[in-house]
């Protein structure tokens, strides 16, 4: 079974300009979420899909941060304009069912930095 | 709302040592709790998960016993290896439903020889 997949996997941009994650979940999991590690800390979720719909966006700084979930499949998080506060790695990872407590699976990440 | 609060590392041990990183949540009810391991340069991995109380979840030698008198997981291993080397993150469920995780801030893991 393949597992979540994530591209990049490294990014380096300058603070203001814009940048693009993508994550492929595994097949069939119909939960997707994205989470923000910062150096040092333990992640946390920026916001998660349930199919192609949010179920929970409170995390993610929206003035900047976007997210949408294509067709119920991949997803593509994107940062416009980076701040040097938004280097971290960006996880994605997917479960089969979000209602219910459920093992997530998580991809490799991006690790973004932000000069 | 439910939290987690993990021991904070480094901690450095040499090879067959015995190894321990404690966990302490606040939950309403009796959520799961779970062990991530973050190897380097990669993604989370679930390590194990206990779903009630008093389970003991165990995978590659590492156990971790739910606990509610203490509200405690720690992890346990009795003879860790070089390839354990790693940071460790405790989780359990947001309070709310829809299998929301909060992580504690993790661990970091180093063996020697």
């Amino acid at each position: 079974e393949a597992g979540v997949a994530q591209s990049p996997r490294y990014k380096i941009i300058e603070k203001r300009q814009s940048v693009a994650f993508w994550c492929n979940p595994i097949s069939g999991h119909a939960t997707l979420y994205w989470y923000q590690q910062i150096l040092g800390q333990g992640p946390k979720l920026l916001i998660q899909f349930q199919n192609n719909g949010v179920v929970d966006d409170s995390q993610l700084p929206k003035d900047r941060f976007s997210a949408e979930r294509l067709k119920g499949v991949d997803s593509t998080l994107k940062i416009q304009p980076a701040k040097l506060e938004d280097s971290a790695v960006y996880l994605c990872a997917s479960s089969l069912d979000g209602v219910h407590t459920d093992t997530q699976y998580f991809g490799p990440g991006t690790r973004l930095t932000v000069l | 709302g439910n939290s987690v609060t993990q021991m904070e590392g480094p901690v450095t041990l040499s090879e067959e040592a015995f190894l321990t990183i404690n966990c302490t949540y606040t939950a309403t009810g009796y959520p799961s709790l779970f062990w991530y391991v973050q190897y380097p340069g990669e993604g989370l991995q679930l390590l194990l998960k206990a779903t009630k109380a008093d389970d003991k979840g165990s995978n590659k030698g590492f156990e971790a016993t739910y606990r509610k008198e203490t509200t405690s997981f720690h992890l346990e291993k009795g003879s860790v290896q070089v390839s354990d080397s790693a940071v460790y993150f405790c989780a359990l469920p947001l309070s709310g439903g829809y299998n929301k995780l909060i992580f504690g801030a993790g661990t970091r893991l180093a063996v020697h020889p």
